[in-house]
């Protein structure tokens, strides 16, 4: 079964640091998302990307974040200068063309700012 | 805004019992609905959905009813098992291209022998 994948599974990183954290999306899947989870915390909506720009985006996702889709696989996300508060788990999903809003998630980033 | 409210939990369950998972939303349409679990140390994967009100999502036992006159979408299982401890979210998402996934807080359910 077609899957999203992410690397790293894990990273630790210094505060003001940037962090790339990657994702290869579903094949065919035109809509990519980062979600975050904070410890215990809900999953929160971050980012929404569709034909190479962004389509949404939350409060949560200021300058410090970008996003890109350098080629015609890989789907990153940034993060400029890190914070403690970044500390988190990272999601990227995509979905089907369709419309179906289903969102396959891949198993995500641990985000560890000291 | 849209939004939506899990029970708190954590559950905690004998194998076998009976579960059930409260949900109710808030939205300014008619959204479809999402149940998504995160097993330990993994992602989030679909347990099942429901795209319009009546209709009923299932899958590995695991059922939810789209109730548009209460606005819920409680999970319920009749037996579970310990492999069924995970963590349960609760989600919305309108129709068509690239609208997000509003998540509710989440349930974590242990199920002991």
């Amino acid at each position: 079964e077609p899957e999203v994948t992410q690397t790293p599974s894990h990273q630790v990183t210094q505060m003001g640091q940037e962090v790339i954290l990657r994702c290869v999306p579903i094949s065919n899947h035109l809509y990519f998302y980062w979600y975050r989870q904070i410890l215990g915390q809900k999953v929160e909506f971050l980012v929404s990307f569709y034909n190479n720009e962004i389509s949404e985006k939350s409060e949560i996702f200021d300058d410090q974040f970008s996003v890109e889709r350098p080629d015609g696989s890989n789907f990153t996300l940034k993060i400029r200068s890190t914070k403690l508060e970044d500390s988190a788990m990272y999601f990227c999903a995509s979905t089907e063309p369709s419309g179906a809003n289903v969102l396959t998630f891949g198993a995500g980033s641990r985000l560890t700012v000291l | 805004g849209d939004s939506v409210t899990q029970m708190e939990g954590p559950v905690t369950l004998s194998e076998e019992a009976f579960l059930t998972i409260n949900c109710t939303y808030t939205a300014t349409g008619y959204p479809s609905l999402f149940w998504y679990v995160q097993y330990p140390g993994e992602g989030l994967q679909l347990l099942l959905k429901a795209t319009k009100a009546d209709d009923k999502g299932s899958n590995k036992g695991f059922e939810a009813t789209y109730r548009k006159e209460t606005t819920s979408f409680h999970l319920e299982k009749g037996s579970v098992q310990v492999s069924d401890s995970a963590v349960y979210f609760c989600a919305l998402s309108f129709s068509g291209g690239y609208n997000k996934l509003i998540f509710g807080a989440g349930t974590r359910l242990a199920v002991h022998p």
